[in-house]
């Protein structure tokens, strides 16, 4: 199954925007792009997922490069609510479901 | 609401016996999952199901037992197989007819004494 590398850790301050970056080279055509969020002691949830368009939500945006080898997740203004760990994945259409790889993402920490 | 419940929140065990951790949904999702997750680490897959009846194992399935006989219900067991028992244990469930979100539950932590 195609893999997902993000940095470990990264710091914003509160109100500015933060882009957490994904990098998954080998994708591919039916690989849907998808992030979630964990908070500390509770499970993931999602915030966003796309194919090739840029896509916008309440929670974020992601940009997927054109080759679509990678990907960054845009949240507009940071709050400390945004603190958490964010996970890059895989999903792909049409196949398995199953044996969807979490790496150990990307730790946000939001300084105020 | 339409969600995941995964019960008990906490639980100790002594080294040795079996724990089952319960898994529920109610969004009539097709597609269960089990993952573990250590301090400081990723998720990792334990076992999944697509349908009910049958499932397939994860990269970590030694030592874990499942069972999918409704729709609704995936229960996991750690049995005294596995060697490092204690751990963040999550469920979760999806549609596998499409590439929507996976819905997860609050976690079970299980300590072994």
């Amino acid at each position: 199954d195609a893999k997902t590398t993000q940095p470990n850790s990264m710091e914003s301050n509160e109100e500015e925007p933060v882009h957490l970056p994904c990098n998954h080279s080998t994708i591919s055509g039916t690989d849907y792009i998808h992030w979630y969020r964990q908070l500390p002691s509770q499970g993931p949830e999602y915030v966003i997922h796309g194919l090739t368009s840029n896509v916008n939500n309440r929670m974020a945006s992601l940009a997927i490069a054109e080759d679509r080898k990678s990907s960054t997740l845009i949240l507009h203004r940071a709050t400390l609510r945004d603190a958490a760990v964010y996970y890059c994945i895989l999903r792909s259409y049409g196949g398995s479901q199953g044996n969807l790889i979490f790496g150990k993402g990307t730790k946000l920490s939001v300084k105020p | 609401d339409g969600g995941i419940t995964q019960s008990p929140k906490y639980l100790f065990r002594k080294e040795g016996q079996n724990v089952t951790l319960s898994c529920e949904q109610n969004l009539n999702h097709d597609a269960m999952y089990w993952y573990r997750q250590d301090p400081g680490q990723g998720l990792r897959l334990i076992y999944y199901s697509q349908i009910v009846n049958d499932f397939q194992k994860g990269d970590i399935a030694e030592g874990y037992s499942v069972s999918r006989e409704k729709k609704e219900s995936f229960p996991l067991t750690v049995t005294s197989a596995q060697k490092n028992p204690t751990a963040f244990y999550l469920c979760a469930s999806s549609g596998t007819s499409d590439t929507g979100e996976l819905f997860f539950g609050e976690g079970s932590r299980l300590t072994v004494l």
